[in-house]
Parts: structure tokens; sequence; C-alpha cells
């Protein structure tokens, strides 16, 4: 039971690219989130999914995309990576959008050069 | 949802109880206190809830006050895979999608 699995842990991206971060989970949670920490700082919410179908924005969307492809994936887009984006990015699944805690995965950490 | 105010450092003898509080002084009465622990940049890790009532499990025990404006993580016996960065959120049932982690207190516990 792997939980919450985000790829890649590691990226180092040029100032323009694109890239996607992959998340999925393995709980048959309806609701995943993504949030990203930068240094010092707690963790703010990028975008999240109630469910499978539904994305909505967080606190700052700004910049990125997401795709909910089915239940158990949920994918964050960069599509012009800036130096602010350089964080580390978190993915997160609960049970329902009220119900549960949130499970964590081991979190990717994306340097924008 | 209400916010939360936690001290941002703390230390604590190993084999000692870890007291971390918080302050949630405009928390309403559908909202919940959730506790959350980070180490070492690793993804957070659940610990536990509550509404009103003092709540335990294996990992801690949460008392919250009586007029709920405040709110204390206890770890019995701290080891030293305890030092971590903790957070106190409060959140609305309600509101459903968001939770606000803040800073959290980092939480050395000392051999």
């Amino acid at each position: 039971n792997a939980g919450v699995t985000q790829t890649p842990k590691f990226q180092v991206l040029k100032t323009g690219q694109s890239m996607t971060l992959q998340c999925a989970q393995d709980m048959n949670h309806n609701s995943m989130y993504w949030y990203r920490q930068d240094p010092g700082m707690g963790l703010r919410l990028i975008y999240y999914s109630a469910s499978e179908g539904t994305t909505d924005k967080g606190e700052v969307p700004n910049g990125y995309n997401v795709s909910r492809l089915n239940k158990r994936e949920f994918s964050l887009r960069l599509e012009s990576a800036a130096p602010s984006q350089t964080s580390v990015y978190f993915c997160a699944s609960r049970l329902e959008l009220n119900t549960g805690e949130l499970f964590f995965g081991e979190g990717s950490r994306l340097t924008v050069l | 949802d209400a916010k939360t105010t936690q001290p941002p450092s703390m230390d604590c003898a190993e084999g000692r109880a870890a007291n971390l509080p918080c302050n949630h002084s405009t928390i309403s009465g559908n909202e919940y206190v959730y506790w959350y622990r980070q180490i070492h940049s690793q993804g957070p890790q659940y610990i536990i809830h509550g509404l009103k009532n003092n709540e335990t499990n294996e990992m801690a025990s949460l008392i919250i006050t009586e007029d709920r404006k405040s709110s204390t993580l206890i770890l019995p016996h701290a080891t030293l895979r305890d030092t971590a960065v903790y957070y106190c959120i409060v959140r609305s049932s309600n509101t459903g999608n968001q939770f606000y982690f803040g800073t959290g207190t980092s939480l050395t516990v000392i051999p």
C-alpha cells in the first residue's frame, strides 16, 4: 500500500520550460490537492480536486494548471516555469472533501534557474 | 477559517512530555482543531483532531480549553524522532477544501 506517490522527486528546469508533476493515490480517495512549500514557510494550496472531473483554484493558482486524469491521478503542470516557482510541491489526498485527514506524498523538489 | 498562533520553536528533553500550545481565539462553533507534523521536509503527517472534547490516540493527546480559544498537543514521552515542525490548523467542516498550515512550531527533542 503505497499511499500517495509523486514523481519526479527532483527536477531542475530552465526559465520558460514546461513540466508536469504526477501524483497518484491508491487509497480510493475522492479529493486530491496540490500544495507548495517555500523555505521557512507553511504549505500553500495551489489547486484541489473535490472529486473526479472537478478542479478548483486554491490560494496560489497563478502559473499552474491541473488535470484530474481519473480517480487515482492528479497532475500539476507548469506551462512556462519561472524562478519564483522554485519550491517543494506536495500532493495530498483525502477520503472526501469534508471527511478525514489529509495524506501527503513525499514531495517533489523543483528548481527553476 | 480561524487564524492560529503558535510559538516558533520549543525544546523538550527526551522522555519528557512535550506540550505544544496553540491559540485560536477567533474559532467558531463548527471549526475543528487539527494537528499535523512535518519531519525534515517530508510530507506532513496527520496527528490528531478534535472539536470540543479532549482526544487521545496512539501518537498524542489534544486538550482543548472549555472556551475553545486555545489547545495543547501533548506528546507524552518525546523521542528524538519527534523532532519536527508541528502545525495547528483550525478549519470548518463546511468549507471542506482548505487546510491553512501557517509556519508551525519547530520542536527539538534534546537527548
